[in-house]
């Protein structure tokens, strides 16, 4: 059964980017059959698709975000990341990484808080 | 894009009560439409896939309808560990939205 876990900083600047890693084990993230997401939660709110990468590294992101995105994959070490830029308050969130096929989101890391603070 | 709406935001309920939760989509989507299960603290659970296909390992308690446009989530009778929030998304085109949610708290 595949098995995710997400690690990065808890606290970023404004301004600054967030560089966040999903590692995968029990499955590879060269699989064709699987999409590797990133998904987010603010303090109370709903979830909020950030974007997915595929084993070849295509992209497809979420447009109110696009500009500020990069998901990337790191097949040596079975993991993918994400990268948002110009941090603010409203990107404080609980950010999962998730895995899909047919964008089902079937397996989720545990999250990680990350506040954006001075 | 597709929003989707949830009703209602809030729902309280007692043990063994069979309760509906409704999800609209803002245009067709067929049935490409999913259900999560969200406990504090945790991550999101996938319960119903493709409106109506039940997740392995999840109860026969919880069942899903709809297409098109409108969709239910039903739990035939409530048990004390389905009280959490619940989230429809739509995975017919990006990007893939969710829900506000609702929330199923004990009368």
């Amino acid at each position: 059964q595949l098995q995710l876990q997400e690690s990065g900083p808890g606290l970023v600047k404004p301004s600054e980017t967030l560089s966040l890693t999903c590692s995968v084990s029990g499955g590879t993230i060269s699989s064709p059959t699987h999409y590797w997401n990133w998904i987010r939660q603010a303090p109370g709110k709903g979830l909020e698709w950030i974007g997915s990468i595929y084993y070849r590294g295509a992209t497809n992101y979420n447009p109110s975000l696009k500009s500020r995105v990069t998901m990337s994959l790191d097949t040596s070490k079975n993991q993918f990341s994400l990268r948002l830029t110009s941090m603010t308050a409203a990107d404080t969130a609980v950010y999962y990484c998730a895995t899909s096929t047919t964008m089902i989101f079937y397996y989720w890391g545990q999250g990680a808080p990350v506040t954006v603070s001075s | 894009d597709i929003q989707m709406t949830q009703s209602p935001a809030s729902l309280s309920a007692s043990l063994g009560d069979r309760v509906t939760i409704t999800c609209r989509a803002s245009q067709s989507i067929s049935t490409y439409l999913n259900w999560y299960q969200q406990k504090p603290g945790k991550a999101p659970k996938v319960l119903i896939y493709d409106a109506s296909s039940l997740h392995s390992g999840v109860p026969s308690r919880f069942s899903g309808g709809g297409s098109g446009t409108d969709f239910t989530l039903t739990i035939s009778s409530l048990q004390p560990e389905d009280f959490a929030t619940y989230y429809c998304q739509q995975s017919y085109k990006t990007p893939y939205a969710f829900g506000q949610g609702t929330n199923l708290e004990i009368k």
